[in-house]
């Protein structure tokens, strides 16, 4: 199974600010992934990433309110920009391992003021 | 597009016993693959167990057992000699056979056991 980082953990921030996640795999990984757990629900994905191309977004979600960076094999991130308490959210990240399964991060926890 | 279903958002077991979660989902896909997640407080997501859908054999993972019907589109998970540990958010998830590896969610059912 792979390993998964991601930081910070948790934070909280004003409105109209902007905070990058971190997400850091202990091995090569070709896909990886980014989901947001809003309150009380389910998770939702907001885009795919693969290393060496633009980030590949779902219905609902751009580029600019959620920038993500792949620059190598290991490691991604991604910017929830210009904040609104609608975005008070958990985010994670997740990958697949060699076996087809589907890892994710301990994901987090954002709440914006 | 597919869609997952868990109609019990809350339910409860003692310590010891076996309790069953449901989840339906809806697809045209014949190829498909099957998961449940656990989520406890910590956030993490923890795969329990995962089903191919070609497979007519139940999945199993220790205490932890499925009942596939895929005529029925349902996928059960069953919990034996439940936990304290077992407390947590199991979500049931569905994912094309394809090389898009997107999951879909279902909204989750909270599971509460007690002493």
């Amino acid at each position: 199974s792979a390993v998964i980082s991601q930081k910070p953990s948790r934070d909280i921030c004003q409105r109209g600010t902007s905070l990058t996640i971190q997400c850091q795999v202990d091995s090569q990984v070709t896909m990886m992934f980014w989901y947001r757990q809003q309150p009380g629900q389910s998770l939702t994905l907001i885009a795919t990433a693969n290393q060496g191309s633009e980030a590949t977004y779902e219905s609902g979600f751009v580029i600019d309110k959620f920038p993500i960076s792949r620059p190598n094999l290991t490691f991604s991130t991604l910017t929830v920009s210009n904040m609104s308490p609608e975005d008070s959210s958990i985010y994670l990240c997740s990958v697949v391992g060699d076996n087809g399964k589907l890892f994710f991060g301990s994901g987090t926890q954002l709440s914006v003021l | 597009a597919q869609t997952v279903t868990q109609s019990q958002p809350e339910m409860s077991v003692q310590e010891a016993e076996t309790v069953t979660l449901s989840c339906t989902y809806d697809t045209s896909e014949s190829d498909y693959y099957l998961f449940w997640y656990k989520q406890p407080p910590s956030r993490q997501m923890i795969l329990v167990i995962r089903q191919e859908a070609y497979k007519q054999q139940n999945a199993t993972e220790n205490r932890f057992s499925v009942n596939f019907q895929k005529a029925a589109k349902s996928f059960s998970l069953k919990i034996s000699d439940s936990q304290l540990g077992d407390a947590a958010m199991y979500f049931c998830a569905y994912r094309s056979a394809g090389s898009n590896y997107k999951l879909t969610f279902g909204k989750g059912t909270l599971l509460t056991v007690n002493p």
